[in-house]
């Protein structure tokens, strides 16, 4: 199966950077996937990587390392509205990766 | 239009009621995909449809009864719930079961089971 771990929860300042790390273990691999989702709405899709390195998007990066079965989300300049849940996702191999599996997602507060 | 969209939003029903709940997208996305979330947790996966065939059942109790009439549309069919099923129902749909396509969701149904 897949193990994915997150933080629980994490609190910040607005303007500040913060960094949500995922660890993930799986028989098999083919990208990471992050995900926002602001409290009773829809996951919305940020970010997926299949290779090693940092891929930038705006105030959003994601950072992923397959070796050591690592990836992180990094927000800066953040705003309130980047107050919300963050969720690492990969897909499971023994579906033929139909399957999309969430991490616990971390809760993120961004304060004043 | 890179929307799933969802209906009704919010629904509450008593355990001896048949409700279905409706999902529809206009992307030409060949998966649509049934999640369960509850409070504080993540979605986790009930169906899978590929190419309007049931592929992946995620042992969902026969209370809950998935349709796809159409490559646009899903259906979630729901009979005889206890309280214990109420979560939000979120539907969602991807380019095909393949490996590095992102899901797309819908806002969600929030069930409440009374």
């Amino acid at each position: 199966g897949q193990n994915i771990d997150q933080p629980t929860e994490m609190t910040a300042t607005e303007g500040a950077i913060v960094q949500i790390n995922c660890t993930y273990q799986t028989s098999g691999f083919n990208g990471l996937f992050w995900y926002q989702q602001h409290a009773g709405e829809a996951p919305t899709f940020l970010s997926y990587n299949v290779l090693d390195g940092l891929e930038e998007k705006g105030r959003f990066s994601s950072f992923l390392s397959r070796s050591k079965g690592y990836s992180y989300l990094l927000l800066k300049e953040l705003q309130m509205k980047d107050s919300a849940s963050y969720l690492c996702a990969v897909r499971d191999p023994n579906t033929g990766f139909q399957k999309l599996v969430f991490g616990t997602g971390t809760r993120l507060l961004v304060s004043p | 239009d890179t929307e799933v969209t969802q209906t009704p939003k919010h629904l509450v029903m008593g355990m001896t009621n048949k409700k279905s709940l409706k999902c529809e997208q206009h992307m030409g996305h060949r998966a649509m995909y049934w999640y369960k979330q509850k409070a504080k947790k993540p979605p986790e996966l009930m169906f899978v449809y590929s190419y309007e065939k049931l592929s992946i059942n995620e042992s969902v109790p026969s209370r809950f009864s998935p349709e796809c009439p159409n490559s646009s549309l899903l259906n979630l069919h729901l009979h005889a719930l206890q309280p214990e099923d109420s979560a939000l129902y979120l539907c969602a749909s991807s380019q095909d079961q393949g490996r590095n396509t992102e899901a797309f969701f819908g806002q969600g149904t929030r069930l409440t089971v009374v």
